[in-house]
């Protein structure tokens, strides 16, 4: 079936640290991928996107990396802080022609980041 | 510049009602699209408007229904609830661009309970 899923469902880091999120995806077909922030109480923030003809991009101290060989998705954030503490969504966008896309979310990794 | 804002926060209901939820998109977008989030799950995709019309829609029955309005404001409506429908459920706005690629920006929700 279409999925995209997480490699790690939680993830404790040292302040400071670096921190990588996991996500696999199966449908080859798909040509844009997002991570999400979610915050307790809150909807999904949107940190950084990727087009399939990329490999990698960077954003304010986040990377993401694509693999489309094995269809792995990864978050890098650098210099983790306390901020960063919140569960993390890949989503995967499947278009329809020109008629936008629906994104399918992936189950969620918690990042907890320890003082 | 207001963002995606959503009503009411919290509701609650008891199983047979039906519901209807409200989201305001973010200033300059024209398609809304709602998800479902269950406790600890990825927000699940339920259907997408634009130009008023249901675009793309999910593996949802056909109790979830929607409506998207002249100033791109959209309800959805939940008939005969049960109690497997609370969840969290999610507005979100994009420009459409016809590419299949849309960033999607969130609302915070509202929480519905079904007792």
């Amino acid at each position: 079936g279409e999925s995209v899923g997480l490699h790690l469902p939680t993830l404790s880091v040292q302040e400071g640290d670096n921190s990588i999120i996991n996500c696999a995806y199966s449908n080859s077909a798909s040509d844009y991928f997002i991570w999400y922030k979610q915050e307790s109480g809150k909807g999904p923030q949107f940190i950084i996107d990727i087009r399939s003809n990329m490999d990698k991009r960077q954003g304010q101290r986040v990377t993401v990396l694509l693999n489309k060989t094995v269809k792995h998705l990864s978050l890098q954030i650098a210099a983790t802080q306390p901020g960063d503490s919140a569960v993390y969504f890949c989503a995967e966008n499947r278009p329809r022609g020109n008629q936008g896309g629906k994104l399918i979310f992936g189950q969620g990794t918690e990042l907890s980041v320890k003082p | 510049d207001a963002g995606v804002t959503q009503s009411p926060t919290h509701l609650i209901k008891t199983r047979g009602q039906q519901v209807t939820l409200r989201c305001s998109p973010k200033s300059g977008h024209d398609t809304v699209s709602w998800y479902q989030q269950a406790l600890g799950q990825g927000p699940q995709f339920i259907f997408q408007y634009y130009e008023e019309e249901e675009r793309q829609r999910g593996n949802f029955p056909d109790r979830f229904s929607g409506h998207q309005f002249p100033n791109y404001s959209s309800e959805l409506n939940v008939n005969a609830l049960l109690l497997g429908d609370s969840a969290l459920y999610l507005c979100a706005s994009s420009l459409f661009s016809g590419t299949g690629r849309e960033k999607l920006f969130f609302g915070s929700g509202t929480q519905l309970s079904v007792l």
